[in-house]
């Protein structure tokens, strides 16, 4: 089974409105933290925001803000007032464990394209 | 913030030769790091996570004597690719965790692999 499931392949978004990409998990483990990366046509990965499984209030880093549903395992990164400067990949990934030194798996990755 | 450099950020060579690729903490000392291979707009597979002074743990699929990676230091990782063959073309990129801030992991820039 895909531990980390990102369903849209592609997104469009109006430059200014806010967007939604939604990424789901499946872990047994209770204690696990959410990523969100970007990556531009560059290939660089750039970390937007996280969130831990025992975070009691949902995480906001800027224009981004995780929507955590646990009990749904889901982990949907909200970008609010997008700009041309998001059109990108995103993923979603997950650690799972306490040691902050476990791998990350990835989702499919979502590309969005912002309009002008 | 953290910075990770990984050098080359692009390199094409000839079938049947070695590339290395380093990866490097610039300001932290990572007693892990991780390298993925991404194909053309697919997600990060994780090969392998190196640890500083032991040996590489590779992934399920990943050819250990095809991959060569080595962490002698606290700051340097190395992937070497042996005998490429044009199947190896791909991105490849590293990254690090910085144990004082240790929920992020901050990635190198990527190197784009061309074997011809």
């Amino acid at each position: 089974a895909q531990k980390i499931t990102q369903t849209q392949p592609g997104m469009f978004v109006q430059e200014k409105e806010a967007v939604t990409l939604d990424c789901t998990y499946d872990t047994s483990d209770p204690s696990y933290g959410l990523f969100w990366y970007k990556q531009p046509s560059s290939g660089e990965m750039i970390f937007l925001i996280y969130q831990g499984s025992y975070d009691q209030q949902n995480a906001t880093e800027g224009r981004y803000s995780l929507n955590f549903q646990k009990a749904r395992k889901s982990a949907n990164l909200v970008i609010s007032a997008s700009q041309l400067g998001d059109s990108a990949m995103y993923f979603c990934a997950m650690r799972e464990g306490s040691n902050a030194g476990n791998m990350l798996t990835f989702g499919g990755g979502t590309r969005l394209m912002v309009k002008p | 913030g953290a910075v990770v450099s990984q050098h080359p950020s692009r390199v094409i060579c000839k079938s049947g030769t070695s590339v290395k690729i380093e990866c490097r903490s610039l300001d932290f000392q990572a007693t892990t790091m991780f390298w993925y291979r991404q194909f053309p707009k697919k997600s990060l597979m994780l090969m392998a996570t190196s640890n500083e002074g032991s040996k590489a743990t590779y992934e399920q699929g990943v050819e250990k004597d095809k991959f060569l990676i080595n962490h002698a230091s606290l700051t340097l990782s190395t992937l070497t690719v042996t005998s490429a063959h044009p199947e190896d073309s791909s991105f490849y990129i590293c990254s690090a965790r910085d144990g004082i801030t240790n929920e992020k992991l901050f990635f190198g820039s990527g190197t784009q692999l061309s074997v011809l």
